[in-house]
């Protein structure tokens, strides 16, 4: 079984700080996805990596996929109130469209 | 919006009754996944459907079973309900048989009283 762990599991902090948040796994992994989620809706796609040290960046928020595929970072600079949601990472490689989600790291940005 | 439409968005229902999810892809994809989400355990992969075909399957529970139509729309079949089933429902579509650009729906919410 492919266990993707993420950390922290909650993560409240000020308007304008930086934040990292880490997904972790002993397993590799052929891509990994980062999805925002907001109370009552789905999961939202942000970014796929695939390529071991990949580094993606989306406006505030750069994405970064381990050497060797088995974690993945994504940082966000500046947090915003509207940067608040449940961010979930999962990897695919399970098996034919099966994926991993680890259980997310709950962001507040306070105002 | 995600293009990936979910019905009913809530369903309460009674122990040991059976109920239905439905869900319409986003238009072009043939990949559909179901996910169910607690508290407790996160976000679980049951299984899914490339085409019309079953092609993966997760945790899924025997009282539990889905198809996809010619249509590419799905159905989820949960049946003999236990409190333990109530959580949140969600599909998910993409074109190709990955997930690796899933497009989420809003889900379904089940409460099971």
């Amino acid at each position: 079984t492919q266990l993707l762990e993420q950390s922290p599991q909650f993560l409240s902090i000020q308007e304008g700080e930086n934040l990292t948040v880490y997904c972790n796994s002993s397993s590799v992994f052929s891509s990994l996805q980062w999805y925002r989620q907001e109370p009552g809706e789905g999961p939202v796609l942000l970014v796929t990596v695939v390529t071991g040290g990949e580094v993606k960046k989306l406006k505030r928020l750069t994405f970064q996929f381990g050497d060797a595929r088995k974690d993945s970072s994504l940082h966000i600079t500046a947090a915003q109130p509207g940067d608040t949601g449940l961010y979930l990472c999962a990897g695919a490689g399970g098996g034919a469209g099966k994926s991993t989600f680890g259980d997310g790291t709950t962001l507040t940005v306070k105002p | 919006d995600s293009g990936v439409t979910q019905t009913p968005k809530h369903l309460i229902t009674a122990t040991g009754q059976r109920v239905t999810l439905r869900c319409s892809p986003r238009s072009g994809d043939l990949s559909v996944y179901w996910y169910q989400q607690s508290l407790d355990q996160g976000l679980q992969f049951l299984i899914q459907y490339y085409n019309g075909e079953e092609r993966a399957k997760g945790n899924i529970l025997e009282r539990f079973s889905a198809q996809q139509f010619p249509d590419l729309h799905s159905e989820l079949n949960l049946s003999s309900l236990e409190l333990g089933d109530s959580a949140l429902y969600f599909c998910a579509s993409s074109y190709a048989d990955s997930i690796t650009e899933a497009f989420f729906g809003q889900g379904t919410r089940l409460t099971v009283v």
